[in-house]
């Protein structure tokens, strides 16, 4: 079936540090891959989203490579900052009719401390 | 458009109660998602629908679960009997149509059973 298998967390980083989270995925298809932040108290929000093979979705200095061979999408930031505390979610969807609904990872609590 | 409505945003029952949450979707996006996500998990999907036809459900959506989208606008969910295990928070989004269109996430309703 289609699942993603997401680094555990939490992870806690001094601001301005190197970030990755890992996400791997299994899926029957030819996948979309996203990754979701949720903000304290605030509703899940799209932060980046890849299409096909070696594609690279980015925002906000967030990036993260669509790697067929390895059935990847880690995400990554070269400095992170205090605001980018949040859970993130690594996600998958399958085009086809119907639902095209989404797979999620299991999230990966981020705190970045000053 | 201030974007995903979902009312209410907490609600506290007794086990064997039946409770209905309520989701607006964006007023132009014509595809409507339940999900569920309990503590420490990602989102998991319950079911799907395209203006007012249910068109997909999980086999999460138990018979004591019953979703409806009367005018392809707004859409309830409904719990009857409730159980602890039911306690969630359950989460809506929505779509426009066409392929690759993002889902956008509402606040969710948080349910916790007693």
């Amino acid at each position: 079936g289609d699942s993603v298998t997401q680094m555990e967390g939490p992870v806690t980083l001094s601001e301005e540090a190197f970030l990755t989270i890992n996400c791997t995925y299994t899926a029957t298809g030819y996948p979309s891959l996203f990754w979701y932040v949720q903000y304290p108290g605030e509703g899940l929000q799209l932060l980046l989203k890849a299409t096909k093979a070696d594609d690279k979705g980015s925002n906000k200095g967030f990036e993260a490579t669509y790697r067929k061979e390895t059935t990847s999408f880690h995400l990554e930031k070269g400095s992170v900052q205090v605001s980018d505390s949040a859970v993130y979610f690594c996600a998958l969807k399958i085009e086809k009719t119907g639902a095209n609904n989404l797979f999620f990872g299991t999230g990966t609590r981020l705190t970045v401390i000053p | 458009d201030t974007g995903v409505s979902q009312n209410p945003r907490h609600k506290i029952t007794k086990r064997g109660q039946n409770v209905t949450f309520r989701c607006d979707p964006i007023s132009e996006h014509n595809r409507l998602y339940w999900y569920r996500q309990t503590l420490g998990q990602g989102p998991e999907f319950l079911t799907y629908f395209q203006n007012e036809a249910q068109l997909e459900k999980s086999r999460l959506l138990s018979d004591r679960f019953s979703a409806e989208r009367p005018k392809g606008s707004f859409s309830t969910l409904e719990i009857q009997r409730t159980e602890q295990g039911d306690s969630a928070m359950y989460l809506c989004a929505s779509s426009a149509p066409g392929t690759g269109s993002e889902q956008y996430f509402g606040p969710g309703t948080r349910l916790t059973v007693t």
